[in-house]
Order: C-alpha cells, then sequence, then structure tokens
C-alpha cells in the first residue's frame, strides 16, 4: 500500500540491549515524525525531520534516544540500553510540507522486559 | 492489537445518533487544531482540522467548533455509525507550522447498534 509502513510491528527487548526501530514514510513526503505512545495516553512527540534534516528533537526523552534519516526517506529511531519506562507504542508520521494532515504507521510496540 | 485508551473516559450512543466530543486545550499559541480517531491497534487517523483564527468547520458528517474565549474544542458526528467506534483525540499544532502536535488524553466512543 501506500500508507506509512513500521517495522517491527512487535519488538521485545532486555533491558540493558540496544533496539532500532524503522519508518518508511509516504514517497515524496518531505515531513517525517516520531511520536511515543504510552498505554492508554495520547501520542507524545519525540522528533521531527525536513528531509533528512532533523529540525527539531525537543521531545527525546534522554540521549539513550537518537533519530536518522540520512536520504530523507526512510528513517530509524534508535533506542540505546533500553529501560522498562521506554515500553510504548512508537509511531512514525508523514506529511507534506506543512500539511496539517499527517499519515500516521500502525506504530511498533515496544516491550522492555 | 493493542488496547488504546483503556482507562479514557467512555461516551455510549446509539447507532444513528449524533455524537459528540469535548476537549479543553491550553495553548493559546497553537495556529491549527486537529481531531484523529485511533481504532485498536492502529495509528490516528486524521478526521478534521480547524485554523485557529475560525470557530467552526464542517466535513463529511463531522464538525469541529472552536471556542477560544474558554479554550474549548468539540467534534459533532452526525448519523453515527458502528464504524466510528474509536478513541478520538483532539490536538494542538504547534505554531512553528510543521506537525508538532500535542494530543489531549482521548475520549472512548461506543456505537451500540
Amino acid at each position: 500500500g501506500a500508507g506509512v509502513s513500521q517495522s517491527p510491528r512487535y519488538k521485545v527487548a532486555k533491558r540493558g540491549q540496544d533496539v532500532a526501530l524503522r519508518c518508511d514514510p509516504i514517497s515524496g513526503h518531505v515531513s517525517l515524525f516520531w511520536y511515543q505512545q504510552a498505554l492508554g495516553q495520547g501520542p507524545e512527540f519525540l522528533t521531527y525531520f525536513q528531509n533528512e534534516a532533523q529540525l527539531d528533537k525537543s521531545g527525546l526523552p534522554s540521549d539513550r534516544f537518537f533519530a536518522e534519516r540520512p536520504e530523507g526517506s526512510v528513517s530509524t529511531l534508535k533506542i540505546q540500553r533500553t529501560q522498562q519506562e521506554d515500553s510504548a507504542v512508537y509511531l512514525c508520521a508523514s506529511s507534506l510540507g506543512d500539511s496539517t494532515e499527517a499519515f500516521f504507521g500502525q506504530g511498533t510496540r515496544l516491550t522492555v522486559v | 492489537g493493542e488496547s488504546v485508551g483503556l482507562h479514557l473516559p467512555t461516551l455510549s450512543v446509539q447507532e444513528g445518533d449524533n455524537s459528540i466530543i469535548n476537549c479543553a486545550y491550553s495553548n493559546s499559541a497553537s495556529d491549527y487544531f486537529i481531531w484523529y480517531k485511533q481504532e485498536s491497534g492502529k495509528g490516528p487517523q486524521f478526521i478534521i482540522d480547524i485554523r485557529s483564527n475560525m470557530d467552526k468547520r464542517q466535513g463529511q458528517r463531522v464538525t469541529v467548533l472552536l471556542n477560544k474565549t474558554v479554550k474549548h474544542l468539540s467534534l459533532q458526528i452526525a448519523a453515527t455509525q458502528p464504524g466510528d467506534s474509536a478513541v478520538y483525540f483532539c490536538a494542538e499544532r504547534f505554531s512553528g507550522g510543521y506537525n508538532k502536535l500535542i494530543f489531549g488524553a482521548g475520549t472512548r466512543l461506543a456505537v451500540h447498534p
């Protein structure tokens, strides 16, 4: 399909492991966002890319979180030394320029045990 | 899939009735206010937006009302259908012109036949 694709769909990590979550945005979408959604809550902004430039990373909770989008298309969110509080659904969204319509992927559910 | 909104306020309506979902926001500097629908196991889906200088906007079966005096936003769904059952989030868009969204707590809409 032509939607935002995220992988893996589910990830279980042992505390202290590093994880990498992938996002394939809609082709041609300049803007890409990562959000974190805890169970029963609304998504919380993590970071924003315009093409390959990371213009806003104010929502990243700690320096263990790192995101990249080297060629302006696929993005990876990396979490180092995972902690239990990192357990959440990680959502990726993309949009055309400054359009208000952001298209979200299904998310990656990360469980840290 | 994941359960979204386990402990959220729930609005129960009969199929065919109109639904009104309310939301309070806090940031007067937001340039847009947006409603998203999230079904279990899926990412949020854009429904409708309203620019901050407007007070009403209509879409297909949905109407959004914005009252800036009391910082209140509402979503009206006409002739509610079983497929409308989901968690609904209001979101404020950061005035920087990109989709850095601040989501509200969410309301679960349950439509009964």
